[in-house]
Formats: structure tokens, sequence, C-alpha cells
């Protein structure tokens, strides 16, 4: 079974400075990796995903991820955050299969 | 192209009622899930249609929820009777393969039962 920890329920950050999100996750099988944000009003879009190949990750909107199979981690940062960052950001891991489990996710809330 | 659109955005019942959820994946995904987030808690899956069969619901919660998907276009979700506990946001989602890559996930659709 997989299991996914996101222990930042709300990270506040001003803007122009660099965040990190953290995601730790427990499995006893290769998984793939993924990072979702949810802007308000709108559904769920992938930010990444880590399928296989290199460990760092780079997504959309200047985001990034490093995966680190020795510390089971897929934290999330970016150097330099925008007020339309603000949203609320999902890990979630798949073991190749179409069951995602997800994190409890991370309210990003930047600040002028 | 259209993405995932779900139907209502938000539905207030009570207890006892029956509300039904629509998902209209995107035009060519074969596979649609249904995932659910209760409050504050994380994103649970529910179920999985390949087409028009359900390929696995062991996520659902229990029998007073009904996930169809006629002729293997849109799907709904029913539940009947409604309890407290089925508040949250119900996710729909479409892909063309089930094994591999991302999942396309519409808006979500809230769901309060007092």
């Amino acid at each position: 079974a997989q299991s996914v920890t996101q222990l930042d329920s709300q990270v506040p950050v001003f803007e122009e400075a660099p965040v990190e999100l953290r995601c730790n996750y427990s499995s006893s099988v290769s998984v793939y990796l993924f990072w979702y944000v949810q802007y308000p009003n709108q559904g769920l879009q992938l930010l990444l995903k880590y399928l296989s190949g290199s460990t760092l990750v780079k997504g959309i909107n200047g985001f990034e991820a490093e995966f680190n199979k020795s510390q089971t981690s897929f934290h999330l940062r970016k150097p330099s955050v925008h007020i339309s960052d603000t949203a609320e950001y999902f890990c979630a891991v798949s073991p190749g299969t179409y069951k995602y489990i997800f994190g409890t996710g991370t309210r990003l809330k930047v600040l002028a | 192209e259209a993405g995932v659109t779900q139907f209502p955005s938000h539905s207030v019942i009570e207890k006892g009622q029956t509300v039904t959820l629509r998902c209209d994946p995107i035009s060519g995904h074969d596979n649609l899930y249904w995932y659910r987030r209760v409050m504050g808690k994380e994103i649970k899956f529910l179920l999985h249609f390949v087409k028009e069969s359900k390929q696995d619901e062991s996520g659902m919660p229990n029998n007073r929820f009904l996930a169809e998907r006629t002729g293997g276009t849109y799907s709904t979700l029913k539940v009947q009777p409604a309890e407290l506990e089925d508040s949250g946001v119900y996710f729909c989602a479409s892909s063309q393969f089930a094994n591999t890559g991302e999942l396309f996930f519409g808006e979500g659709s809230r769901l309060t039962v007092l």
C-alpha cells in the first residue's frame, strides 16, 4: 500500500520569495509521482509528474520538483512566487495505475 | 477542446434526500474515474469505468452510492439517501489510457448535506 504525507497544511509566503512545499511518500513498489494544483473555483490541474529518468522535474508556471528515492520525498519548489500562485497544492503517487493516492493538500497563500 | 465538465458545481440537500452528480469526460477518453474529497482530508478514489463497464469500484463507500456510465459517454453518481458524512467535493477525471501519465480532472461538484 502507498501513503502520502504533506505535513504543511498552510504555507504563507511573501510575493517574490522562494517556496518549498513538502511531500513524503511511503511505498513498497516503484511509483509515479505527481503534483496537482487547484486554483479557486477550478479543477485539479497537473503541475508536473515524475515517471522515470531525471530526478529533477520541471513543470508549468516555473515550478519544479526533485524526486529523492532515499528520502522518499518529492518536494515542490519555486524560486519566486506570485500572487497568482495562491492555490491548494496536492501531491499524489501512483503504483502505475489510475488509483492515485493523494496527500491532504497544502494551501499556499502568497502575500503582497 | 473541452475539458472534463461536472454538474452541478454545488448542491445543498437535506439528509435523506437524493442527489445525482453528472460528469462529461474529455471526448475520446474511454477511462472515467470518480474521486471524492471529504472536508480537510485527502482526495480518495471511488471507482473507474472503461467505456460503459465498471472496472473497479473498490473505493465506493457503501451501497447508497450508484454510478453509471450510459453508452460509455457521460457518467452519473447518485447518492440515495444522502447522509451528513457524504458532504464533500466529488471530482471526476478522465484519461485515454488507464495505467500511465495524467488524469484530467474536472472542477468538482461540492455536495453539502444538512
